[in-house]
């Protein structure tokens, strides 16, 4: 079962800034959160991951809460191309280990 | 990032027939890859995990003699759908690592339809 737990679905007006929550309040000290993001009908897509610092990459921002129970990931601003279905997952780093997908979020981004 | 192939993208056969489907990472060896079904208004499902030179290790549920993964090299692994029926109809991915990423690579996925 999935240890995350993400709204159903949420509406972003295009130009604006998409804040996903999400809530693991169950995770262990050595998993991180991941999101990644799927379009529809196609693969996932890796967005970001982090341990217990707030990270930035190209596509986002990840805040995690100081006890690390919940994050947000932020998409600063948001596009038509943004729509997607956006899943949180908690992991350990290693590679190899499995990925558990959750519902995820169904962001939908309107002009 | 890296990028994850796979073939074909979609596929439709008859009842009773096996099903092939490959999954290639194009530019980074792939000691680990992954394979999910997806049903439609649904999230991805783990089927199995296979490293390179071993056999899969299938996740409970999941019938090891129906859908049978090689992964043969570091840049190949196919899914084998035998014997498929119409609930088989999916949309299967898969994704590939290695020790020198912390994140998954997932192919584009293969649409399955069991007639």
């Amino acid at each position: 079962d999935a240890k995350t737990t993400q709204p159903t679905s949420m509406d972003c007006a295009e130009g604006r800034a998409a804040n996903l929550p999400c809530n693991h309040s169950t995770i262990s000290g050595n998993e991180y959160v991941y999101w990644y993001r799927q379009i529809h009908s196609q693969g996932p897509q890796y967005i970001i991951h982090g341990l217990k610092n707030n990270e930035t990459n190209e596509m986002a921002s990840l805040i995690i809460t100081e006890d690390r129970k919940s994050s947000t990931l932020i998409l600063p601003h948001a596009t038509l191309r943004d729509t997607a279905v956006y899943y949180c997952i908690v992991s350990p780093l290693e590679y190899g280990n499995k990925l558990v997908f959750g519902a995820g979020t169904i962001l939908r981004v309107k002009s | 990032g890296a990028v994850v192939s796979q073939h074909p993208s979609w596929v439709i056969c008859k009842s009773g027939t096996s099903v092939k489907i490959e999954c290639r990472s194009l530019d980074f060896q792939a000691t680990t890859m992954f394979w999910y079904r997806q049903f439609p208004k649904q999230s991805l499902m783990l089927m199995a995990t296979s490293n390179e030179g071993s056999k899969a290790t299938y996740e409970q549920g999941v019938e090891k003699d129906k859908f049978l993964i090689n992964h043969a090299s570091l840049t190949l692994s196919t899914l084998t759908v035998t014997s498929a029926h119409p609930e088989d109809s999916s949309f299967y991915i898969c994704s590939a690592t290695n020790d020198g990423y912390n994140e998954q690579f997932f192919g584009p996925g293969t649409r399955l339809t069991v007639l």
